[in-house]
């Protein structure tokens, strides 16, 4: 089961800042926030990920409040390109079985011109 | 650089028949997985192979399906017996280790079983 929780959809304007929530109230120590997309017809992209720190870099900035049970990503200026399902998961970043991904419905993302 | 390429892009093949897809990871890339998107189920994990460790068969849905990797890149996913539920997406991903935070994903391979 996934364990974070995204509203399923959300619009925003071309070239306003899209900021898109999520929930993961059952977080372990030692598990990191992840962000994937997925643009239609393509396979899932690596955003970003945090443990607890705020993390930015060329894509987007990840935004981990202090208790670590939800965060929120922000798209600084989006795009039409950044239409696309966003997907927020939660795992262990270390051997193994749990190096695998679990991916929840994700939040549809539109930008409107 | 190359990313993941997989192949074929589409497949067609009737209820009964064996299919392979295939996968070719980036170059270097220990850790290989396999997960499939469908309507009913989302995206899910079907197979994860890393370097010469016994792989992680924890998601493959039935005994119809397998999966090998030869020397350590390229990856097939067989189905056997392919039934009308097997129609999706099967995406391949590959990571730098099994501890590396990204994985890079294919395009996928999209299987429609009439």
């Amino acid at each position: 089961d996934a364990k974070t929780t995204q509203p399923p959809s959300m619009d925003c304007a071309e070239g306003r800042a899209a900021n898109l929530p999520c929930n993961h109230s059952t977080i372990s120590g030692n598990e990191y926030v992840y962000w994937y997309r997925q643009i239609h017809s393509q396979g899932p992209q690596y955003i970003i990920h945090g443990l607890k720190n705020n993390e930015t870099n060329e894509m987007a900035s990840l935004i981990i409040t202090e208790d670590r049970k939800s965060s929120t990503l922000i798209l600084p200026h989006a795009t039409l390109r950044d239409t696309a399902v966003y997907y927020c998961i939660v795992r262990v970043a270390s051997t193994g079985a749990n190096s695998k991904l679990t991916f929840g419905k994700g939040i549809t993302l539109s930008v409107r011109p | 650089g190359a990313g993941v390429s997989q192949s074929p892009s589409n497949k067609v093949t009737e209820k009964g028949k064996d299919v392979e897809l295939r996968c070719d990871p980036i170059s270097g890339h220990t850790a290989l997985y396999w997960y499939r998107q469908s309507l009913g189920q989302g995206l899910e994990f079907l197979i994860y192979f890393q370097g010469n460790s016994a792989p992680d068969k924890s998601g493959l849905p039935s005994d119809r399906f397998s999966a090998e990797r030869t020397g350590g890149s390229v990856s097939t996913l067989t189905i056997q017996r392919t039934q009308q539920e097997d129609s999706a997406v099967y995406l391949c991903a590959s990571s730098l280790t099994f501890a590396e935070y990204e994985q890079y994903f294919g395009p996928g391979t999209r299987l429609t079983v009439t």
